[in-house]
Parts: C-alpha cells; sequence; structure tokens
C-alpha cells in the first residue's frame, strides 16, 4: 500500500533554514508528481509546491516562491525552506499527485518557526 | 492566490442531506473540472472524497457525490453519520498551473 512518510521538521529560529523529506514506499516513485501543503495551527489547508514525476517542472505558491525549493530523487520528496517566517509555522503534508489532486497524502510534520 | 470560499460550518441530523459549497474564480474552479473534496478529521492527514468534481475514488461511499456549475462546486452528503463529523476543504487545479484550497468546512452531525 502507498506510505508517504515526512521528516525534518522541529524548531527553527527565524531567517534560518531547514529541510523536510517524505520517504514514499508502496508503489513506483518514479512515477508519479508529488506535492507539498501545509495547515497552519487550527488553520485551513495551503497548497506549496509541486514537482512532475521526473524533477523537470516545478511549481510554487507565491508565498513561498524564491524561498522554497522542491526536489526529488529515486525515492524520497524534498523541501529545502530558506528564509524561514513566522508565517511558516504548519505542518508540512507530502501527497502523492494522480491526475490533477492529491490521492494520498503522509501524515505530516510539525514545523516551528519562532526565536 | 486568494483562498476558494467555503461557508465555516453545516450541520446536519443523522439521515439527512448537507451540501457544502466551494466558490472560485474563471482562472480555478469555473476553468477546469480538476476540483477535488478532502475530508480531514482532528489531528488525521486529508483524506480524498471525491476528484475530478464528480469522481469517487475507490473506497469512498457513495454517499458522498460532486457537482460544479460555473465558478461554483458542491459536496453532498447524504443519510448523514456520525463518522462524517469533521472538516472538508475543497481543491482546484487553476490556470497559472498551481492549485488552490478552499477555507475549510467544518461539519456537524448533530
Amino acid at each position: 500500500q502507498v506510505h508517504l512518510v515526512e521528516s525534518g521538521g522541529g524548531v527553527v529560529q527565524p531567517g534560518r533554514s531547514l529541510r523536510l523529506s517524505c520517504a514514499a514506499s508502496g508503489f513506483t516513485f518514479s512515477s508519479y508528481a508529488m506535492h507539498w501543503a501545509r495547515q497552519a495551527p487550527d488553520k485551513g489547508l495551503e497548497w506549496v509546491a509541486f514537482i512532475s514525476y521526473n524533477g523537470v517542472t516545478e511549481y510554487y505558491a507565491d508565498s513561498v516562491k524564491g524561498r522554497f525549493t522542491i526536489s526529488r530523487d529515486s525515492s524520497k520528496l524534498y523541501l529545502q525552506m530558506n528564509s524561514l517566517r513566522p508565517e511558516d509555522t504548519a505542518v508540512y503534508y507530502c501527497g502523492r499527485n494522480s491526475g490533477y489532486h492529491f490521492d494520498y497524502w503522509g501524515q505530516g510534520i510539525l514545523v516551528t518557526v519562532s526565536s | 492566490q486568494s483562498a476558494l470560499t467555503q461557508p465555516a460550518s453545516v450541520s446536519g441530523s443523522p439521515g439527512q442531506s448537507i451540501t457544502i459549497s466551494c466558490t472560485g474564480t474563471t482562472s480555478d474552479v469555473g476553468a477546469y473540472n480538476y476540483v477535488s473534496w478532502y475530508q480531514q478529521h482532528p489531528g488525521r492527514a486529508p483524506k480524498l472524497m471525491i476528484c475530478d468534481v464528480n469522481s469517487r475514488p475507490s473506497g469512498v461511499s457513495n454517499r458522498f457525490s460532486g457537482s460544479k456549475s460555473g465558478n461554483t462546486a458542491s459536496l453532498t452528503i447524504s443519510g448523514l453519520q456520525a463518522e462524517d463529523e469533521g472538516d472538508y476543504y475543497c481543491s482546484s487545479y487553476t490556470t497559472r498551473s498551481t492549485w488552490v484550497f478552499g477555507g475549510g468546512t467544518k461539519l456537524t452531525v448533530l
């Protein structure tokens, strides 16, 4: 079965960097595009970034463009987050893309940006 | 990238039907038939309930259905059950090759 597990979260000071990972199993990872989305405490979902199955194409939300970079290797998805701000505090989810939607989600990882 | 507009809350009694609306623009909901709906229980990851406006993934109850008219999509849950209680989010692909979520709707089963 499809399994997505995020890691790399934690507490970080404003302006610093953090890299999230998402380990994928149970499917042919290299055949699927992937997403990152996030959810601030007691708030709604926000789409963050997309990467094509082959890593050639990337898209970003305006709120993170120029600060975050999505990437992938043979079995993992990454989100490099630079110049972090308090408003980036959220649970971050990786998700598998199918067509134009998320068909599977990870359990999420908390990132807290605070001094 | 403004969030799609959903009602903050809806409620219904067991056995009843409810509908949650999701209003966007001609750049997202109105542009394509790529609206999806997700259910989220507290502390859990979202779960796909409807994709491509009205398609139900395998394993999702046929009590869940979707539709769209113009810039507004809707999720209908018939025969409400206690387990349906939770937060529901719509999402749409956009003309900028990005995705946008709705603000979320809290469903209470009375």
